[in-house]
């Protein structure tokens, strides 16, 4: 079956530092690829997304690029701020079948 | 203006007993899902209903039933309630044609004593 694995957390960093959270997947097909974020206390809300190999897709200076070759989405941003902490979910869908989730990646930044 | 709603926002209550969380949404979508998020995060998806049809029914115990009365609410019954059933329950809603962009509620957070 489809199944989404991401970097286990919890992960801190430094304000303004770099980030990235892996996430690579496993599909019968060619998925559309998600990452929902979970602010504390909130449901989740979907920060970017990707339907095809090469697509980046891009939100709030977060970015990450569907690359088919290596099966993987990483999520990406330059320079984090205190209010980007929060559980990060990657996902994946195919067809219209169900939404696939990662266990989610706790980011703490500090400042 | 609150997209997806659900209600009561926390729910503590005795074993054995009894439940319901109400999820309402505004978005004039036509598929609604119910999630259960455990302790450690993990998101895994319980029901889906499109137009008021059970499209996805995943391994859960049959004291979990969801009713939808209409295309704008989906809510879910549990019966006998068990101390593993103390979790947050997520409603989400999509367009069918989109079945990826879901837009969730904030969460019902339940803790069966």
């Amino acid at each position: 079956g489809n199944s989404v694995t991401q970097m286990e957390g919890p992960v801190t960093l430094s304000e303004e530092a770099f980030l990235t959270i892996n996430c690579t997947y496993t599909a019968t097909g060619y998925p559309s690829l998600f990452w929902y974020v979970q602010y504390p206390g909130e449901g989740l809300q979907l920060l970017l997304k990707a339907t095809k190999a090469d697509d980046k897709g891009s939100n709030k200076g977060f970015e990450a690029t569907y690359r088919k070759e290596t099966t993987s989405f990483h999520l990406e941003k330059g320079s984090v701020q205190v209010s980007d902490s929060a559980v990060y979910f990657c996902a994946l869908i195919l067809g219209n079948e169900k939404l696939t989730f990662g266990t989610g990646t706790r980011l703490t930044i500090i400042p | 203006d609150t997209a997806v709603s659900q209600t009561p926002k926390y729910l503590v209550t005795q074993m054995g007993n009894d439940k319901s969380i109400k999820c309402e949404q505004n978005l004039g979508h036509d598929t609604m899902y119910w999630y259960k998020q455990d302790s450690k995060k993990f998101l895994k998806i319980m029901f889906s209903y499109n137009n008021k049809e059970l499209i996805i029914n995943e391994t859960v115990p049959n004291r979990f039933s969801p009713k939808s009365p209409d295309k704008a609410h989906l809510n879910l019954h549990i019966n006998s309630l068990e101390l593993g059933d103390s979790a947050v329950y997520f409603c989400a809603s999509s367009q069918g044609g989109s079945p990826s962009e879901q837009f969730f509620g904030p969460g019902t957070r339940l803790t069966v004593l």
